[in-house]
């Protein structure tokens, strides 16, 4: 299947700072990749959507000023966490799609915020 | 009510029995199925892709009911490293490529 990494897999921050999180598809270009969240024992929830060259579309509740998107080339997308409190803290997680099949995620990265 | 819907469990079972999983889905314009298998703390990975006619992978079978609007995974002879949440996941038609994660089914396979 298609490969999906993550960097940083684990990211301890203090309050206050920024953290960004890289996602890339390594064989496969993604014009399209998905940021999610999960809170321990919830299920995945959908921040946003990265398009290539373009915005990207947030859900709602999502803050766009505060979870920053970019998505520079077709294989990778950026989420900068500005100003990260202790409530950001949770496991981010992203995905790319390749044709027509399933979601492919990478391994997310678990943000702690003290 | 929710888009997607799975008995969230848990389901305890001997190692070597068969567990079903069931999954209903309320939007009728769905077009792609999927399940996935997530281990804690650990992300989701794609274990098969479900289709009309149903489909097959060694001890795993999935098979979709359009009419019923639900989707059910199979597992037989199951082995302890089965235990995971498994999720069911829809893509709607016109959703802009967005999948709609069910809450997942949380299996415990025992010695």
């Amino acid at each position: 299947g298609a490969v999906v990494s993550q960097h940083p897999s684990r990211v301890i921050c203090k309050s206050g700072t920024s953290v960004k999180i890289e996602c890339r598809s390594l064989d496969f270009q993604a014009t399209t990749m998905f940021w999610y969240r999960q809170f321990p024992k919830q299920s995945l929830m959908l921040m946003a959507t990265s398009n290539e060259g373009s915005k990207a579309t947030y859900e709602q509740g999502v803050e766009k000023d505060k979870f920053l998107i970019n998505h520079a080339s077709l294989t990778l997308s950026t989420l900068t966490v500005t100003s990260a409190h202790p409530e950001d803290s949770s496991f981010y997680i992203c995905s790319a799609i390749q044709g027509g099949g399933g979601q492919y995620f990478g391994p997310g990265t678990r943000l702690t915020v003290t | 009510r929710k888009e997607v819907e799975q008995d969230p469990g848990p389901f305890n079972v001997p190692e070597g029995a068969t567990v079903a999983f069931n999954c209903t889905y309320s939007n009728s314009a769905s077009q792609s199925f999927f399940w996935y298998r997530q281990d804690c703390r650990k992300e989701p990975k794609l274990l098969m892709s479900v289709y009309s006619s149903g489909n097959e992978d060694g001890r795993f079978t999935a098979q979709l009911n359009r009419a019923s609007q639900y989707i059910s995974l199979l597992i037989r002879d199951s082995k302890l490293s089965d235990s995971a949440t498994y999720l069911c996941v829809v893509n709607f038609r016109d959703n802009a490529g967005k999948s709609t994660f069910g809450d997942g089914t949380t299996l415990t396979v025992k010695p």
